[in-house]
């Protein structure tokens, strides 16, 4: 079983400061994780995902993820925030790369851009 | 098209009806998921298709749910007798194949009056 706990539901940053969002995970197998973004009206868009090959991960917007096995972590950061970066932001397990048992999100994080 | 459709974008209906929500892949897309994002809550792995074959249906929320894909295309979830609970955004994703990363559509709105 895995599950993931997203700290905070919602992360105001201004404008050119570190974007930090949190995500730590447990499963009883090595994971796969994911970060995915929602802008407002539209679809999820995977943003990166880690799969053991590196543990820092580089996506798409600038933005990167640690993966540290042994704080059980998958945090998102970005060096500098843009107002565009304002949407609602998922992290995301899966014991199988997304297939057999699809993906457990967490509950999701609001990340605020303050001009 | 070169994302995952889903239709209706919208959809109001009176509570005890039966609501038939469509998802269609990324052509090729040999893997198809079915997600429930309720106010205020995470996303809720419902079910998935191998092609045109579900596995495990133990995701679904109760026996008003059921899925059905035709082929390696167009799936539908139908839910019967719907309830209030039963209001959220209904999220399809298809992947080339299983273990490989999930593409989105953009969700289907359900409000139950």
């Amino acid at each position: 079983a895995q599950s993931v706990t997203q700290l905070g539901s919602h992360v105001s940053v201004s404008e050119g400061a570190l974007v930090l969002l949190r995500c730590n995970y447990s499963s009883s197998v090595p994971p796969y994780l994911f970060w995915y973004v929602q802008y407002p009206n539209q679809g999820l868009q995977l943003l990166l995902k880690y799969t053991s090959a590196a543990t820092l991960v580089k996506g798409i917007n600038g933005f990167e993820a640690e993966f540290k096995k042994s704080e059980t972590s998958f945090h998102l950061t970005k060096p500098s925030a843009h107002m565009s970066d304002a949407a609602e932001y998922f992290c995301a397990v899966s014991d199988s790369g997304g297939g057999a048992d699809g993906l457990t999100f967490g509950k999701g994080t609001h990340l605020i851009i303050q001009p | 098209g070169a994302g995952v459709s889903q239709s209706p974008s919208n959809k109001v209906t009176e509570k005890g009806k039966d609501v038939e929500l469509r998802c269609d892949p990324i052509s090729g897309h040999t893997a198809l998921y079915w997600y429930r994002q309720r106010l205020g809550q995470g996303l809720e792995f419902l079910i998935y298709f191998q092609g045109n074959s579900a596995p495990d249906k133990s995701g679904l929320p109760s026996d008003r749910f059921s899925a059905e894909r035709t082929g390696e295309s167009v799936s539908t979830l139908t839910i019967q007798r719907t309830q209030q609970e039963d209001s959220a955004v209904y999220l399809c994703a298809s992947s080339l194949r299983m273990n490989q990363p999930q593409h989105f559509g953009d969700g289907t709105r359900l409000s139950i009056l």
